[in-house]
């Protein structure tokens, strides 16, 4: 199985401040099919299903505001929020697509400083 | 608009069974892989099962083979999830997802399934 690690565990971030959430795979999950990383990031607020970021590693879902951002390859992953914002506050959760079972990092509780 | 309702949580004991639905609406819900995802009190979002969009190809989490069951009515645009001999460890909130090559796209707002005695 992949296991996914996300650090750190939770984040308290200022207002207009910068986050930033890394995620390392134990394996890649390139698919060489397309030579994309089927790397997904999750955000989730409380009482709310999870809502897609970013899939492939860095395409911003449409919709989701430009501070948030996805970077990395291979096996080592961030997601950045450029200006915290208070609807940021979330559990934000990595994900692997690329083989069975498909899992996700423990979380990253972020919270406002 | 995509919309997926997921329904039939409740308390269950242990060794019991339950049958969640997923009514989904606002897609062609046949041309579509769905999975189960689950997020036990305190913990983080588990993947539980996937099936394909004519139901032949099912995928489980290890912990749950043998004892759930994924499957799809593409003429009532419903999945399912049967789960016989709950444990303790299933109790969660179980959310139905449009699956995609890159993700979940659509979720739903989820069901609680608690197992205790």
């Amino acid at each position: 199985d992949i296991v996914m690690t996300q650090s750190p565990d939770s984040l308290a971030v200022s207002l207009g401040e910068r986050a930033t959430i890394n995620c390392k795979s134990s394996q890649s999950v390139l698919d060489n099919s397309n030579n994309k990383d089927n790397l997904v990031w999750y955000q989730q607020k409380p009482g709310q299903p999870p809502k897609r970021l970013v899939y492939w590693a860095s395409t911003r879902e449409s919709g989701v505001p430009d501070r948030f951002s996805g970077s990395g390859s291979g096996t080592d992953f961030t997601l950045t929020i450029s200006s915290l914002q208070a609807e940021d506050v979330a559990v934000y959760y990595c994900h692997q697509g690329f083989s069975a079972p498909y899992t996700f990092g423990q979380g990253t509780k972020l919270e406002i400083k | 608009e995509v919309d997926l309702v997921e329904s039939g949580g409740g308390l269950v004991q242990p060794g019991g069974s339950l049958r969640l639905s997923c009514a989904a609406s606002g897609f062609t819900f046949s041309s579509y892989w769905m999975t189960w995802v689950r997020r036990a009190p305190g913990k983080g979002l588990e993947w539980v099962a996937n099936i394909g969009h004519d139901g032949s190809a099912k995928k489980y989490l290890d912990s749950v083979k043998g004892r759930f069951t994924i499957s799809r009515d593409n003429a009532k645009n419903s999945l399912y999830l049967q789960m016989n001999s709950l444990r303790a460890e299933d109790t969660a909130v179980y959310y139905c997802a449009k699956t995609v090559i890159y993700g979940y796209d659509s979720w739903g707002q989820g069901t609680l399934v608690t197992v205790s005695s």
